[in-house]
């Protein structure tokens, strides 16, 4: 599976759009590419993933480029309980493989 | 729907006992099931994951091993805990070959005192 490249860290201001960049450059062109954030002690929580097209839950919105390279996770509204740490991960299908994601921090 | 059960939630174990973690799905069958760890402050870590019942493939060799006596149930275990198995242990599970995302369970937090 092609490998992702986060910031460590963002902030966000509350109320306000947070963007989550992921580069993947050697993207393969049958890798999806998902989103998954984890609240301390819990769990990582699916949030979104897609192919080509962008895509947008109740959740996100993903956007991706149209080389496939990079995309953007865009939470509209941000709330406190979107801190977290946000995992890209591109992935054919079987496991996944987490790096060390972004560690967003919204603030009120 | 789908539901992922894991137990306990928070273990303290003493140097040398014994392990049992049990994850068990609801909602689906032929499940994928995994079974990750993450040390503090550190990444998730494959350790196991099976494609159906009796069939395991192990990612890291270590202290630990996994099994999956029925279709839905996946267990992680040990002989004899090391300090270094201190971690938070996840269950996930995923359907089909395809590109379904996995769903992860709310983990067990194991101290090995």
């Amino acid at each position: 599976d092609a490998k992702t490249t986060q910031p460590p860290s963002m902030d966000c201001a509350e109320g306000r759009a947070a963007n989550l960049p992921c580069n993947h450059s050697t993207i393969s062109g049958n890798e999806y590419v998902y989103w998954y954030r984890q609240i301390h002690s819990q769990g990582p929580q699916y949030i979104i993933h897609g192919l080509k097209n962008n895509e947008t839950n109740e959740m996100a919105s993903l956007i991706i480029t149209e080389d496939r390279k990079s995309s953007t996770l865009i939470l509209p509204h941000a709330t406190l309980r979107d801190t977290a740490v946000y995992y890209c991960i591109v992935r054919v299908g079987g496991d996944m493989r987490f790096g060390a994601g972004t560690r967003l921090t919204v603030k009120p | 729907s789908q539901t992922i059960h894991q137990w306990p939630a928070t273990l303290v174990q003493p140097v040398g006992s014994p392990l049992s973690l049990e994850c068990t799905v609801e909602g689906t069958s032929n499940p994928n099931l995994y079974w990750y760890r993450q040390a503090a402050g550190r990444g998730l870590q494959l350790l196991f994951y099976s494609v159906g019942i009796g069939q395991i493939s192990s990612e890291v060799p270590q202290n630990l091993s996994a099994s999956r006596p029925q279709d839905r149930q996946f267990i992680l275990s040990s002989k004899k805990l090391l300090l270094s198995d201190s971690g938070f242990y996840l269950c996930a599970w995923s359907v089909g070959t395809g590109p379904s995302p996995l769903h992860f369970g709310n983990g067990t937090r194991l101290t090995v005192t």
